[in-house]
């Protein structure tokens, strides 16, 4: 069956390091991937989008990379900041489908 | 502003009693799904609409029912809830053929006892 798996405990890192997320897949061949951050007790809040042709996209402090021979997807924040602490998803898409399908996330706290 | 709204915001019930969760959208998007989130779990989607009267089943729909008779509005619909419904969930819309950016309603957090 599909599956997604993104690291089930926190990562904690210092106030300027990278942080960086991992998501993997199996048994699905998904055309766009994306990343949202979630704080507690809301809504998750899209961050990117990357297609399957696409290697990186970067927005502003945020960096994605997509990896469809190893199936996996790498989230990167630079220069982080206690504002970023929050749990982040990933969550996969077919072309030309509409299901979506998320990763359980992973929880980021950054201290200061 | 744009956003998705979801009423109510939460709910305590008893097994077997008919309730509705209601979601509305205000940016014409053609894409609206229902997700329910559970601790370990992650997202799950129940279903997804990619248009009016144009609804499918996601990975968990048992124990659900939807409709979309207008093009903003996708109400959740649970017949006869179970405790193992207890949950939170999300309604969210998107735009086809952009971003696929969905816009995540703030969340109902539902108990059934």
């Amino acid at each position: 069956s599909q599956k997604i798996e993104q690291n089930s405990e926190a990562l904690n890192i210092q106030e300027g390091k990278t942080a960086t997320l991992t998501c993997n897949y199996t048994n699905y061949s998904p055309a766009y991937l994306q990343w949202y951050r979630q704080d507690p007790g809301r809504g998750p809040v899209f961050l990117l989008l990357i297609r399957e042709n696409e290697k990186e996209k970067r927005k502003e402090r945020l960096k994605v990379t997509f990896d469809t021979t190893l199936k996996q997807s790498l989230f990167h924040i630079t220069a982080s900041q206690p504002a970023d602490s929050a749990t982040y998803l990933c969550a996969l898409r077919r072309a030309g489908g509409f299901k979506t399908i998320f990763g359980a996330g992973t929880r980021l706290f950054v201290k200061a | 502003e744009a956003q998705v709204t979801q009423n109510p915001r939460y709910l305590i019930t008893v097994t077997g009693k008919k309730l509705t969760v209601t979601c509305s959208q205000n940016m014409n998007h053609e894409y609206m799904s229902w997700y329910r989130q559970d601790p370990g779990l992650g997202l799950r989607q129940i279903y997804y609409s990619m248009n009016v009267e144009v609804t499918d089943k996601g990975d968990v729909p048992e124990g659900y029912k939807v409709s979309r008779k207008e093009k903003r509005n996708f109400p959740l619909i649970l017949e006869s809830p179970s405790p193992n419904q207890t949950s939170l969930y999300f309604c969210a819309s998107s735009r086809e053929g952009f971003s696929y950016e969905q816009y995540f309603g703030p969340g109902t957090r539902l108990t059934v006892t």
